[in-house]
């Protein structure tokens, strides 16, 4: 079983529907998680930073994490063309590097 | 220049060639990482330095010889490569190990 699992998609929603993005994971010991976004022909970068269970909202993102069931997702509202891109999710226990998803591949269709 | 930059962006290499990827952060880092990335795989983590110091090496192969000078400057020495490391690679920085990574453009490495 691998330590964290994401599925590779593709999925395509329409513009203004809502992405819905989940990676399972079975370390306990994560403590802190983190989503990226990578465009085609870039490196991935950034989206959101949550250190405990609960949700955090940024603008159209919303992270959400369930320790307890080893579940995190990312939302995004009012989807536009341009959050077409590969969605990686990555996790860590304290201390440590930072374990990543496969990344799951988003088409947001005008 | 800002955030973590690559050179070269595409490189195009014999399996006989000698060649050498850079990375400089300029966000005053103390980590800095080398990734690489296949079509429908996960980033596999290759070297991790601390402070300029290897604190991991994943079973990498021994074609692959990275180099750390300064906390601002990484490098992988590339030698001798097979067609199945053709990918990008990808390099990263940290303020510690439990802070979010920033990441350069790539490499698109092809190994012919």
């Amino acid at each position: 079983q691998k330590e964290v699992e994401q599925d590779p998609g593709p999925l395509s929603v329409p513009e203004g529907a809502i992405v819905s993005l989940n990676c399972t994971y079975s370390n306990s010991a994560f403590q802190y998680f983190m989503w990226y976004r990578q465009y085609s022909r870039k490196g991935p970068e950034l989206l959101m930073y949550t250190y405990s269970s609960g949700n955090k909202e940024d603008g159209r993102f919303t992270a959400q994490v369930d320790k307890s069931s080893k579940y995190i997702s990312l939302f995004i509202r009012d989807s536009q063309p341009s959050d077409s891109a590969t969605y990686l999710c990555a996790m860590g226990a304290a201390g440590n590097k930072l374990t990543f998803g496969g990344g799951t591949r988003v088409l947001v269709k005008p | 220049e800002t955030g973590v930059t690559q050179t070269p962006r595409h490189l195009v290499m014999g399996m006989t060639n000698k060649k050498s990827l850079k990375c400089e952060q300029h966000l005053g880092h103390n980590a800095m990482y080398w990734y690489k990335q296949s079509a429908k795989k996960p980033l596999e983590l290759m070297f991790v330095y601390n402070f300029k110091e290897q604190t991991e090496n994943n079973s990498v192969p021994s074609r692959f010889s990275p180099e750390c000078p300064n906390s601002s400057h990484l490098f992988l020495h590339l030698h001798t490569l097979q067609p199945e490391d053709s990918a990008l690679y990808l390099c990263a920085s940290s303020q510690g190990s439990s802070d979010g990574y920033t990441f350069g453009s790539g490499t698109r490495l092809t190994v012919v």
